[in-house]
This record gives structure tokens, C-alpha cells and sequence, in this order.
């Protein structure tokens, strides 16, 4: 069974700072992973999808890699400011189209 | 703007209440799904409808029932809920089910019960 795994659960820096996010999953046969932006009381944004023949993707501040041989993803958030605070979710397609997500992590970035 | 509109956005209800949440897309889409969000849990998927056919019942307590009368519109349906179903529940649509088609997010409705 597919499980995602998020670390750190909470993550805390000042602004202006690089910072990254991490994403786990145990089974390396998926078809894409996403990273979504969560903000309070709202739903998920897409913020990156990276098919799973990709190795990256880059949009703005913010680049997305996978190692699906690892089963890991990283989300790299450059130059951080306080709009960024949100939780950021990172989700797995798997090969059946159901997706599995990760808890999150929930970012602040303090002014 | 996502194009997925959820109603209520707040709902506080007794256990033995019955209500209902909606969710209506403007998108086109022929795929709905609905997600239950527990505080610090991963999303659950409950169900997915494809061309209003109900194609995903992730073994989903009964008192949760939903209803899709056209590909535009799904409900779910609430009765005599117990605390731990307190949560937000998001509702998604995506052009298919099926083709990996990215889904859209509405922006949910915060469950409480008493």
C-alpha cells in the first residue's frame, strides 16, 4: 500500500531565507507527483506536477525534484516571504489514477 | 477562483442532524470527487462519480451518502453523525477519471458536530 510521508510536519524560518520541504512514499510505481499550497480554510492549489519520467520542474521561486528510484521529492523555495506561510501538500498518482497524499507540511514565514 | 464551488463553508451540526453539502463546478468537468481532511491526516478520497456513475466507494460509512444528479452538481448527504467525522470536506472535479487528468479543488466546508 502506497503511503506518503511529509517531514517536518511544522517548519518555521525568517524571511528571506532558502528553505526545503520534503516528501517520501514507499512505492516507486507512480505515474506523477504533485505539490499542492494549502492556505487556511481553503482548498488545494497545484503548485508543480512532475510526471514520472521527469527528474524536475521549476516554476518562479519554487523547484520541485524527484528520485522516484528513492521514493523521495523535494520542494525548494527560494528567498522565502511571508506570502509563502501555508501548508504545502505533496500528492502521488498512482498507475490506478488514485492519488495519495501526505499530511503536509504547514510553513511560516515570519516578516 | 478554481471554478469549484462549495456550500456551506461552515456547518455545525448536532448528531442527529441531517444536512447536506454541495458542490457545483463550472469547468466542464464529468469527473467529482469528494475528500475528507482530519486535522494533521492525509486526505482520504470517500468518492468519486465519472459521467454521474459512481466509479470509487472507499469503504465509506453508510451515513455518509452521496448523490450526483448531473455532472455539474454532487452532494453529499449527512445523518447522524459521530465526532470524529468533524473535518473539512473538499470536493474536486477533473475533465475524466481515469486519464490522469489534474483535479481542481474547491475551497470546502468545515464540518463540526456537536
Amino acid at each position: 500500500k502506497q503511503e506518503v510521508t511529509q517531514i517536518p510536519a511544522a517548519l518555521s524560518v525568517p524571511e528571506g531565507e532558502n528553505l526545503v520541504l520534503n516528501c517520501s512514499f514507499t512505492d516507486s510505481a507512480i505515474y506523477n507527483l504533485q505539490w499542492f499550497r494549502q492556505d487556511p480554510g481553503k482548498g488545494l492549489t497545484s503548485l508543480l506536477l512532475i510526471q514520472s519520467s521527469q527528474r524536475e520542474q521549476t516554476s518562479g521561486r519554487l523547484n520541485a525534484s524527484l528520485d522516484k528510484s528513492s521514493g523521495r521529492s523535494t520542494l525548494y523555495i527560494a528567498a522565502s516571504q511571508p506570502g509563502d506561510s501555508a501548508t504545502y501538500l505533496c500528492a502521488v498518482t498512482l498507475n490506478n489514477n488514485d492519488m495519495r497524499f501526505g499530511a503536509g507540511t504547514r510553513l511560516t514565514v515570519k516578516p | 477562483e478554481t471554478g469549484v464551488t462549495q456550500t456551506p463553508r461552515h456547518l455545525v451540526m448536532g448528531m442527529t442532524n441531517k444536512k447536506s453539502l454541495k458542490c457545483e463546478q463550472h469547468l466542464g468537468h464529468n469527473a467529482m470527487y469528494w475528500y475528507k481532511q482530519s486535522a494533521k491526516k492525509p486526505l482520504e478520497l470517500m468518492f468519486v462519480y465519472n459521467f454521474k456513475e459512481q466509479t470509487e466507494n472507499n469503504s465509506v460509512p453508510s451515513r455518509f451518502s452521496p448523490e450526483c444528479p448531473n455532472s455539474s452538481h454532487l452532494f453529499l448527504h449527512l445523518h447522524t453523525l459521530q465526532p470524529e467525522d468533524s473535518a473539512l470536506y473538499l470536493c474536486a472535479s477533473s475533465l475524466n477519471y481515469g486519464n490522469y487528468q489534474p483535479q481542481h479543488f474547491g475551497d470546502g466546508t468545515r464540518l463540526s458536530i456537536l
